[in-house]
């Protein structure tokens, strides 16, 4: 099956700065989505990107499906950012999940 | 909109003993995924339908584990004969037909002590 990899898998910062996660997948894949989980184990969607660049707000991915990554960019971060991070793909129906980026923000 | 609903939210039983949950996906989305999460780790698939017909089934799902879309509306996932190794945040996810966009619900958190 598809591997996903996510790094750095623990990423520690102060509020206001700014980050990138990596998503790294071994096949092609229909779909990508990025995820963040809450506190109480809720998933959030932040992006459907099967490819190119999407903005919302002070977060923007950008996926590059020939190269098989994806990237999670977080600007000005916020206490309120805190989780764990997980990136989806998705090729015939089926999902897969990375292990997750845990983010804490730090005020 | 109402988004994924589960029930129950929690869940204890003692091992040996049958569980059953239950997905109510987003009205009209007539796809419906399953999926279990470990602590530390992402969702793990489990089954997906489109409307009742059940098109994925992951080796996860051991013959111990059953899922039904009937009336391809609501869902239900039963675990049989339940071990310890089944505790796990079970999470349910739907999608509109014309998008493979996941929506999840709140999930079932399943302790077997």
């Amino acid at each position: 099956g598809i591997q996903v990899e996510q790094s750095p898998p623990d990423l520690i910062l102060q509020e206001g700065a700014n980050s990138t996660l990596r998503c790294n997948f071994s096949d092609s894949v229909n779909n990508l989505q990025w995820f963040h989980q809450n506190p109480w184990g809720q998933l959030i969607n932040l992006f459907y990107i099967p490819s190119g660049t999407k903005q919302n707000g002070r977060l923007s991915a950008t996926t590059v499906a020939t190269e098989r990554y994806s990237l999670l960019y977080i600007s000005s971060s916020q206490t309120t950012d805190s989780g764990v991070y997980f990136c989806a793909v998705e090729r015939s129906g089926k999902s897969t999940f990375g292990d997750g980026t845990t983010l804490t923000v730090k005020p | 909109d109402t988004g994924v609903s589960q029930d129950p939210r929690h869940k204890i039983t003692k091992r040996g003993q049958n569980v059953t949950f239950r997905c109510d996906p987003i009205s009209e989305h007539n796809r419906l995924y399953w999926y279990r999460q470990t602590l530390g780790q992402g969702p793990e698939f489990l089954t997906y339908f489109q409307n009742e017909a059940q098109l994925e089934k992951s080796r996860l799902l051991s013959n111990r584990f059953s899922a039904e879309r009937p009336k391809g509306s609501f869902s239900t996932l039963e675990i049989q004969r339940t071990e310890q190794g089944d505790s796990a945040m079970y999470l349910c996810a739907s999608s509109y037909k014309d998008s493979y966009e996941q929506y999840f619900g709140p999930g079932t958190r399943l302790t077997v002590t």
